[in-house]
């Protein structure tokens, strides 16, 4: 199975700021990644797609790049409803895999 | 605006099979791929399988055994059954639909259904 490794599993940020989420695949998955937003009690959002496409109705705040093994999520101007729980997932090959997830907290 | 819902029963006992249908409301099954894919309390998520509208599956392996799953045209939902269940097998389970063309990214998600395995 491909492993997704998400650094850091947490971070503290203030509204404002600039936050960057990292995602690294065991073997290359070309562009086949995705990340997700999840809140307490929810489900996931579907944020992001081939790595970098955003999901419908998903503001521009969210960027997400790379390819291969190294994938980025950014989170330009962190506001309040960002705080959450950010995963990415590998689609490229079975059995699709996720991260183990990213805490992004409020500072 | 599409919208999942799963049911089923909230709780299973150990070494019955868990069932679940995802009901798909303002759309159609057709013609894509949809998911089921489940996360044990405080814990990530796990993807159980992808199923066509048409009936090709791909399953986990490390559930294959036990998972099956299904499509039904014309109630316009998916099933999921999953067989000896143990406690390991308590989560909230999501149904998702597959983007269109995507190649297995989930764009649509259902509330989730929590399963308990107990006795």
């Amino acid at each position: 199975d491909i492993q997704m490794t998400q650094s850091p599993s947490s971070v503290s940020a203030s509204v404002g700021e600039r936050v960057t989420i990292t995602c690294r695949a065991s073997q290359g998955i070309n562009d086949y990644l995705a990340w997700f937003q999840q809140k307490p009690g929810k489900a996931p959002k579907s944020l992001i797609y081939a790595a970098s496409s955003l999901q419908s109705g998903v503001p521009s705040k969210f960027s997400g790049s790379g390819s291969g093994t190294d994938f980025t999520l950014t989170i330009s101007s962190l506001q309040p409803e960002d705080f959450a729980i950010y995963y990415c997932q590998q689609y490229n090959t079975y059995p699709v895999t996720f991260g183990q997830g990213t805490k992004v907290q409020i500072k | 605006q599409v919208q999942l819902q799963e049911s089923g029963p909230g709780l299973v006992k150990p070494s019955e099979t868990l069932s679940l249908t995802c009901t798909v409301s303002g759309g159609s099954v057709s013609p894509y791929f949809w998911s089921w894919i489940r996360q044990p309390p405080g814990k990530g998520l796990e993807w159980i399988g992808f199923i066509y509208y048409s009936g090709n599956i791909n399953y986990n392996p490390s559930l294959k055994s036990r998972v099956t799953m299904s499509v039904d045209t014309s109630k316009n939902q998916f099933s999921l059954k999953l067989s000896s269940v143990t406690a390991a097998d308590t989560a909230v389970y999501y149904c998702a639909r597959v983007k269109y063309g995507s190649g297995g990214a989930v764009d649509i998600w259902g509330r989730g259904t929590m399963v308990t395995v107990s006795s």
